[in-house]
This record gives C-alpha cells, structure tokens and sequence, in this order.
C-alpha cells in the first residue's frame, strides 16, 4: 500500500499562474481532505469531500476549487496563485468522520508564489 | 471544540522513557484524545487516541487521567527517530467533525 500520495513535491509559481495539485490514496477511504501549514502554525483545512463526487468548503477555501471524480483522488486547483498562497499542502485521508477515526496524511507538496 | 495545552518543547535522551503531556480541562465525554506528530519535513501521522482508558500500541502508550482533563502520551524507549512535533487533538465521536484541530503541539528533541 502506498497510502496517500501527492504530486508534486515542490512547485515554484509566479503571481497570477494556475497549477493543480493532485492527491491519490489507495485505501478506499470514504473522505479526503485538503489542509495548509504556514510556518509556525498548525495545519488548517481548505476543503474537504466525504465521498466520490462531493466537496465542502473548511476553514480557509478562499482562493481554491476542488474535485472529487473519482474516490480515490482529490484535486486541489488554484486559478490565480497569489504570494498569501505560498505554503505547504497536505491532502489526507480517513475512513469515517467520527471521532475515532484516525486521518492518514500524504507528504506534502512545498508551494511557493513569487 | 475543546482547547488542548502542550508544553512547546522537551528533551529527552535516546533510549529513555518520554512523557509527553496534555491538558483539556474542558474536554466533553464525547471527545476522543488524539495524538499525531510530524516528523521534519513530513506530514503528520497518527500515534494513537483514547476515551477513557489506558491504551497500548506499537508505537506509543496513552495514559488518560480519571477525570480526562489530562492525557499522558509515553514514549517507552525514545530514539532519533522519535523527534518530532507532537500533537494533541480532541475529537468530538460525532457531528460533522471532520477537521482535525492542530495547535502548535510539543517540539521533542531526543539527545544521542
């Protein structure tokens, strides 16, 4: 099992382009998600999906789409990257909502906008 | 949800137990206590989480205070590897609690 993958590793941007950013999991979990981390700070959810097909907005969506096709992917796109979106991407994955449902994370992609 | 209180960093030496607690003061009796690190420069990983009672696994064990207003997370024979940021999470057992809520958590340095 390869867990959660993401694709790319490390990105560079310049103001204004658009990139996708691509999360795959082989574990037939049901919810996916989509998390940030600035320096110095906890992980914050951007968007999440409790099933193939579906998407919800988290704490910080602003400045983000995503789609859920297919239940083992989940695609986070930025259309206009701007400076404020330079950070690192975690997607992560679980088998349920509940609180004794552990997530399992992917490595993270390293985004930085010029 | 429910704050939880870390101490932002500790030491310990390779091979020795670690005792890494966690204060919830205002944890419900819904609330599972969860525990993740991330280890440099990758993503966060599960360790383990309970309700009420003690609990055991590979990795790690947690020690949860009668009262649950405090959690312990052992380590039982700290390595290099084991250095970390260690994070405490409370997790309501239902709703539409799907983020998990990272504070700054615990910076482990283990000494060689």
């Amino acid at each position: 099992n390869a867990g959660v993958t993401q694709t790319p590793k490390f990105r560079v941007l310049k103001t204004g382009q658009s990139m996708t950013l691509l999360c795959a999991q082989d574990m037939n979990h049901e919810y996916m998600y989509w998390y940030r981390q600035d320096p110095g700070m906890g992980l914050r959810l951007i968007h999440y999906s409790v099933g193939e097909g579906t998407t919800a907005k988290g704490e910080v969506p602003d400045g983000y789409n995503v789609s859920r096709l297919k239940k083992q992917n989940f695609l986070l796109g930025l259309e206009s990257a701007a400076p404020s979106q330079t950070s690192v991407y975690f997607c992560a994955s679980s088998g349920g909502y509940a609180g004794y449902n552990e997530q399992f994370f992917g490595p993270g992609t390293r985004l930085t906008v010029l | 949800d429910a704050k939880t209180t870390q101490p932002n960093s500790m030491e310990s030496n390779e091979e020795e137990p670690v005792h890494l607690p966690c204060n919830h003061s205002t944890i419900s009796g819904t609330d599972y206590i969860h525990w993740y690190r991330q280890l440099p420069s990758q993503g966060p990983e599960y360790v383990i989480h309970g309700l009420t009672s003690n609990v055991n696994n590979r990795m790690a064990s947690l020690a949860i205070a009668e009262d649950r207003k405090s959690s312990t997370l052992i380590l039982h024979r700290a390595t290099l590897r084991d250095a970390a940021v260690y994070y405490c999470i409370l997790r309501s057992s239902g709703g539409s609690n799907y983020k998990l809520t990272f504070g700054k958590g615990t910076l482990l340095t283990v000494n060689p």
